[in-house]
């Protein structure tokens, strides 16, 4: 089945520099791939998303990138603000698109 | 207003006892899930839901019991045979390659 890896586990950024965290999986047959944050006692919710026929999507300050050959996947944050500090997680379907793995998460914080 | 119910908030279980946690939805999400939050931890997965009267065990199913008899409801049973039940559960639902949507969650504790 498919099996996602998530780095770093935390990160430590200053106000106004950029963040990246990057994901693996190992199901080819994976053709989705959302982003999720998570702040302190709340639920998870979707920020981005990738499907496996694009290579790169933006949303203001944050993007996502996709490279289906090497089956990674990278969050990009940049000008990082403090109300970014949470918890993202990255999460891939696996081939039929209803089972959803997820990273294990990375704490981000970002320092005032 | 559509969304993810996930009940109760808090829940308390003593050595022995099983206990049920509910999830609702009215999205018309054909896929349920219910994922285990440690502390610091990630998000595993327990069970999850294609379809009515179907489900299929995740990575963590030991000790633990579903069923699907309505499109909208997936309660999760926590049974004496899970051994550290303590955790942050979560509720999601899905249509076929789209965003999970999360219930609030449900802390359960041992006491």
């Amino acid at each position: 089945g498919e099996n996602v890896e998530q780095h770093p586990s935390t990160l430590s950024v200053q106000e106004g520099d950029s963040a990246v965290i990057k994901c693996t999986y190992s199901d080819s047959a994976s053709n989705y791939f959302p982003w999720y944050k998570q702040e302190l006692g709340k639920r998870p919710q979707l920020i981005i998303d990738i499907r496996s026929n694009v290579g790169e999507k933006k949303d203001q300050r944050i993007a996502v990138t996709l490279n289906k050959t090497a089956k990674h996947f990278s969050l990009h944050i940049t000008e990082t603000q403090p109300e970014d500090s949470a918890v993202y997680f990255c999460a891939a379907s696996e081939g039929g698109g209803f089972k959803t793995i997820f990273g294990a998460g990375t704490r981000l914080f970002v320092k005032a | 207003d559509g969304g993810i119910t996930q009940s109760p908030k808090y829940l308390f279980r003593k050595e022995g006892q099983n206990v049920t946690l509910s999830c609702e939805q009215n999205l018309n999400h054909d896929a349920m899930y219910w994922y285990r939050q440690d502390p610091g931890q990630g998000l595993r997965l327990i069970y999850y839901s294609q379809i009515v009267n179907d489900f299929q065990k995740g990575d963590i199913a030991e000790g633990y019991s579903v069923s699907r008899e309505k499109k909208e409801s997936f309660p999760l049973t926590v049974t004496s045979a899970q051994k550290n039940p303590t955790a942050f559960y979560l509720c999601a639902s899905t249509r076929t390659n789209t965003e999970a949507f999360f219930g609030q969650g449900t802390r359960l504790t041992v006491v």
